[in-house]
Protein backbone atom coordinates (compact mmCIF):
# COMPACT_ATOMS: atom_id res chain seq x y z
CA UNK A 1 0.00 0.00 0.00
CA UNK A 2 1.58 3.59 -1.14
CA UNK A 3 2.07 6.06 1.64
CA UNK A 4 1.16 9.46 2.10
CA UNK A 5 3.07 11.25 -0.45
CA UNK A 6 4.41 14.66 -0.26
CA UNK A 7 6.18 17.31 -2.49
CA UNK A 8 8.87 18.54 -2.62
CA UNK A 9 11.54 17.32 -0.09
CA UNK A 10 13.02 20.61 -0.04
CA UNK A 11 11.88 23.99 -0.59
CA UNK A 12 14.25 27.67 -0.06
CA UNK A 13 12.73 30.83 -0.90
CA UNK A 14 12.81 34.44 -0.11
CA UNK A 15 10.67 36.32 2.05
CA UNK A 16 7.78 37.61 0.21
CA UNK A 17 7.59 35.20 -2.06
CA UNK A 18 4.97 32.42 -2.92
CA UNK A 19 5.57 28.66 -2.00
CA UNK A 20 2.86 25.42 -2.50
CA UNK A 21 3.19 22.18 -0.81
CA UNK A 22 1.35 19.04 -2.78
CA UNK A 23 -0.21 16.10 -0.59
CA UNK A 24 -1.39 12.91 -1.78
CA UNK A 25 -3.31 10.59 0.59
CA UNK A 26 -3.49 7.40 1.02
CA UNK A 27 -6.32 5.89 -1.41
CA UNK A 28 -9.48 5.82 0.36
CA UNK A 29 -8.39 8.27 3.32
CA UNK A 30 -11.18 10.55 4.39
CA UNK A 31 -9.23 12.82 6.74
CA UNK A 32 -6.37 14.82 5.78
CA UNK A 33 -4.26 16.69 8.19
CA UNK A 34 -1.71 19.31 7.64
CA UNK A 35 0.67 20.28 10.13
CA UNK A 36 3.68 22.77 11.14
CA UNK A 37 6.32 22.11 12.61
CA UNK A 38 9.32 23.98 13.92
CA UNK A 39 12.89 22.75 15.01
CA UNK A 40 12.86 21.59 18.26
CA UNK A 41 9.03 21.73 18.40
CA UNK A 42 5.69 19.32 17.90
CA UNK A 43 3.71 19.38 14.85
CA UNK A 44 1.02 21.82 15.40
CA UNK A 45 -2.10 21.51 13.46
CA UNK A 46 -2.72 24.17 10.44
CA UNK A 47 -5.74 22.77 9.00
CA UNK A 48 -7.91 19.31 8.80
CA UNK A 49 -9.96 18.18 5.94
CA UNK A 50 -13.00 15.44 6.18
CA UNK A 51 -13.23 14.62 2.49
CA UNK A 52 -13.31 17.81 0.91
CA UNK A 53 -14.66 20.04 3.82
CA UNK A 54 -12.69 21.93 6.56
CA UNK A 55 -13.08 20.40 9.93
CA UNK A 56 -10.73 22.66 11.91
CA UNK A 57 -8.53 25.17 10.52
CA UNK A 58 -8.39 27.82 13.98
CA UNK A 59 -4.59 27.72 13.60
CA UNK A 60 -4.26 28.39 10.32
CA UNK A 61 -2.95 31.91 10.06
CA UNK A 62 -5.63 32.84 7.03
CA UNK A 63 -3.93 36.01 6.37
CA UNK A 64 -1.12 33.98 4.28
CA UNK A 65 -1.63 30.72 4.32
CA UNK A 66 -4.51 29.16 2.18
CA UNK A 67 -5.15 25.44 1.74
CA UNK A 68 -7.75 23.44 -0.25
CA UNK A 69 -8.34 19.48 -1.12
CA UNK A 70 -9.88 18.87 -4.38
CA UNK A 71 -12.42 16.35 -4.81
CA UNK A 72 -11.64 15.22 -1.37
CA UNK A 73 -8.30 13.31 -2.40
CA UNK A 74 -4.98 15.60 -2.97
CA UNK A 75 -3.98 19.11 -1.04
CA UNK A 76 -2.65 21.94 -1.72
CA UNK A 77 -1.25 24.21 0.87
CA UNK A 78 0.29 27.65 0.29
CA UNK A 79 2.10 30.44 1.60
CA UNK A 80 1.72 33.51 0.35
CA UNK A 81 3.93 35.60 1.24
CA UNK A 82 6.19 33.97 2.72
CA UNK A 83 7.82 35.35 6.39
CA UNK A 84 11.00 34.02 8.21
CA UNK A 85 9.65 32.86 10.89
CA UNK A 86 7.32 30.08 7.98
CA UNK A 87 10.69 28.46 8.35
CA UNK A 88 9.50 24.51 8.95
CA UNK A 89 8.61 21.25 8.28
CA UNK A 90 5.22 20.81 6.51
CA UNK A 91 3.37 17.66 7.36
CA UNK A 92 0.96 15.75 5.71
CA UNK A 93 -1.09 12.93 7.46
CA UNK A 94 -4.09 11.07 6.32
CA UNK A 95 -6.52 8.55 7.82
CA UNK A 96 -9.61 7.29 7.59
CA UNK A 97 -11.64 9.21 9.42
CA UNK A 98 -10.88 11.17 12.58
CA UNK A 99 -10.23 10.73 15.82
CA UNK A 100 -9.47 7.02 16.88
CA UNK A 101 -8.08 6.15 13.22
CA UNK A 102 -4.39 6.01 13.00
CA UNK A 103 -2.67 8.91 10.84
CA UNK A 104 -0.38 7.83 8.55
CA UNK A 105 2.42 10.75 8.05
CA UNK A 106 4.64 12.08 4.55
CA UNK A 107 8.03 12.60 5.03
CA UNK A 108 7.24 16.03 5.13
CA UNK A 109 8.32 19.45 2.70
CA UNK A 110 11.25 21.40 4.79
CA UNK A 111 10.80 24.86 4.19
CA UNK A 112 14.00 27.36 4.46
CA UNK A 113 12.97 31.01 4.42
CA UNK A 114 16.02 33.07 3.77
CA UNK B 1 -9.77 22.09 25.38
CA UNK B 2 -7.12 19.54 24.40
CA UNK B 3 -2.94 19.38 25.74
CA UNK B 4 -0.19 17.19 25.75
CA UNK B 5 2.91 17.87 27.83
CA UNK B 6 6.34 16.04 27.55
CA UNK B 7 7.85 17.42 30.36
CA UNK B 8 11.63 15.64 29.19
CA UNK B 9 13.25 17.58 26.23
CA UNK B 10 16.05 15.18 26.03
CA UNK B 11 16.77 12.36 27.74
CA UNK B 12 20.39 9.98 27.43
CA UNK B 13 20.36 6.23 28.01
CA UNK B 14 23.09 3.41 27.90
CA UNK B 15 22.33 0.87 25.16
CA UNK B 16 20.89 -1.89 27.02
CA UNK B 17 19.22 0.34 29.47
CA UNK B 18 15.36 0.66 30.18
CA UNK B 19 13.44 3.66 28.74
CA UNK B 20 10.45 5.75 30.42
CA UNK B 21 9.21 8.39 28.69
CA UNK B 22 6.54 10.61 30.26
CA UNK B 23 3.27 12.00 28.69
CA UNK B 24 0.93 13.64 30.84
CA UNK B 25 -2.36 14.78 28.97
CA UNK B 26 -5.48 16.97 29.36
CA UNK B 27 -8.63 16.36 28.26
CA UNK B 28 -12.02 16.60 28.96
CA UNK B 29 -13.82 13.14 28.03
CA UNK B 30 -12.37 9.60 27.50
CA UNK B 31 -9.21 10.09 25.25
CA UNK B 32 -7.56 8.37 22.70
CA UNK B 33 -4.05 8.24 23.06
CA UNK B 34 -1.28 7.54 20.35
CA UNK B 35 2.64 7.54 20.86
CA UNK B 36 4.78 8.48 17.80
CA UNK B 37 8.49 8.30 16.77
CA UNK B 38 10.21 10.52 14.14
CA UNK B 39 13.64 9.42 13.13
CA UNK B 40 16.26 12.52 11.59
CA UNK B 41 14.14 13.59 8.05
CA UNK B 42 11.28 11.50 8.33
CA UNK B 43 8.15 11.63 8.72
CA UNK B 44 6.25 10.02 11.86
CA UNK B 45 5.76 6.42 12.68
CA UNK B 46 3.02 4.86 14.86
CA UNK B 47 4.29 3.01 17.98
CA UNK B 48 1.06 2.34 19.69
CA UNK B 49 -2.49 3.72 20.74
CA UNK B 50 -4.79 3.67 23.43
CA UNK B 51 -8.40 3.82 23.14
CA UNK B 52 -10.30 1.90 25.60
CA UNK B 53 -9.53 -1.85 27.32
CA UNK B 54 -6.91 -2.87 28.84
CA UNK B 55 -4.71 0.08 30.44
CA UNK B 56 -1.35 -1.69 29.31
CA UNK B 57 -1.10 -1.52 25.30
CA UNK B 58 2.09 -2.99 23.41
CA UNK B 59 3.22 -1.44 20.20
CA UNK B 60 6.27 -2.26 17.62
CA UNK B 61 9.50 -2.63 18.54
CA UNK B 62 9.32 -3.92 22.04
CA UNK B 63 7.34 -0.72 22.90
CA UNK B 64 4.87 -0.65 25.60
CA UNK B 65 2.55 2.26 26.98
CA UNK B 66 0.51 2.41 30.21
CA UNK B 67 -2.56 4.66 30.79
CA UNK B 68 -3.44 5.61 34.21
CA UNK B 69 -6.43 7.76 33.99
CA UNK B 70 -5.60 8.78 37.82
CA UNK B 71 -3.08 10.40 36.78
CA UNK B 72 -3.54 11.65 33.53
CA UNK B 73 -0.76 10.16 32.16
CA UNK B 74 0.32 7.54 29.21
CA UNK B 75 3.82 6.57 30.16
CA UNK B 76 5.81 4.90 27.20
CA UNK B 77 8.20 2.18 28.38
CA UNK B 78 10.91 -0.06 26.92
CA UNK B 79 12.81 -2.76 28.66
CA UNK B 80 16.40 -2.91 26.83
CA UNK B 81 17.00 0.24 24.64
CA UNK B 82 18.86 -0.36 21.31
CA UNK B 83 20.90 2.04 19.57
CA UNK B 84 18.60 2.34 16.48
CA UNK B 85 15.97 3.45 19.40
CA UNK B 86 17.25 7.29 19.33
CA UNK B 87 14.94 9.95 17.77
CA UNK B 88 12.01 12.27 19.14
CA UNK B 89 9.04 10.70 20.84
CA UNK B 90 5.91 12.56 20.64
CA UNK B 91 2.84 11.69 22.53
CA UNK B 92 -0.58 12.75 20.89
CA UNK B 93 -4.24 12.87 22.05
CA UNK B 94 -7.54 13.84 20.36
CA UNK B 95 -10.90 12.94 21.02
CA UNK B 96 -13.81 13.13 18.51
CA UNK B 97 -11.85 15.26 16.05
CA UNK B 98 -8.58 17.03 16.00
CA UNK B 99 -5.22 14.80 16.57
CA UNK B 100 -2.45 17.18 19.34
CA UNK B 101 1.05 16.39 19.60
CA UNK B 102 3.12 17.09 22.93
CA UNK B 103 6.91 19.19 22.11
CA UNK B 104 8.59 15.70 22.02
CA UNK B 105 11.31 13.98 24.19
CA UNK B 106 14.67 13.10 22.24
CA UNK B 107 16.14 10.71 22.86
CA UNK B 108 19.85 9.57 22.35
CA UNK B 109 21.49 6.25 23.36
CA UNK B 110 25.12 5.73 23.87
CA UNK B 111 26.94 2.94 23.61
Amino acid sequence: EAGVAQSPRYKIIEKRQSVAFWCNPISGHATLYWYQQILGQGPKLLIQFQNNGVVDDSQLPKDRFSAERLKGVDSTLKIQPAKLEDSAVYLCASSLGPGRAEAFFGQGTRLTVV
Amino acid sequence: AQSVTQPDIHITVSEGASLELRCNYSYGATPYLFWYVQSPGQGLQLLLKYFSGDTLVQGIKGFEAEFKRSQSSFNLRKPSVHWSDAAEYFCAVTGANNLFFGTGTRLTVIP
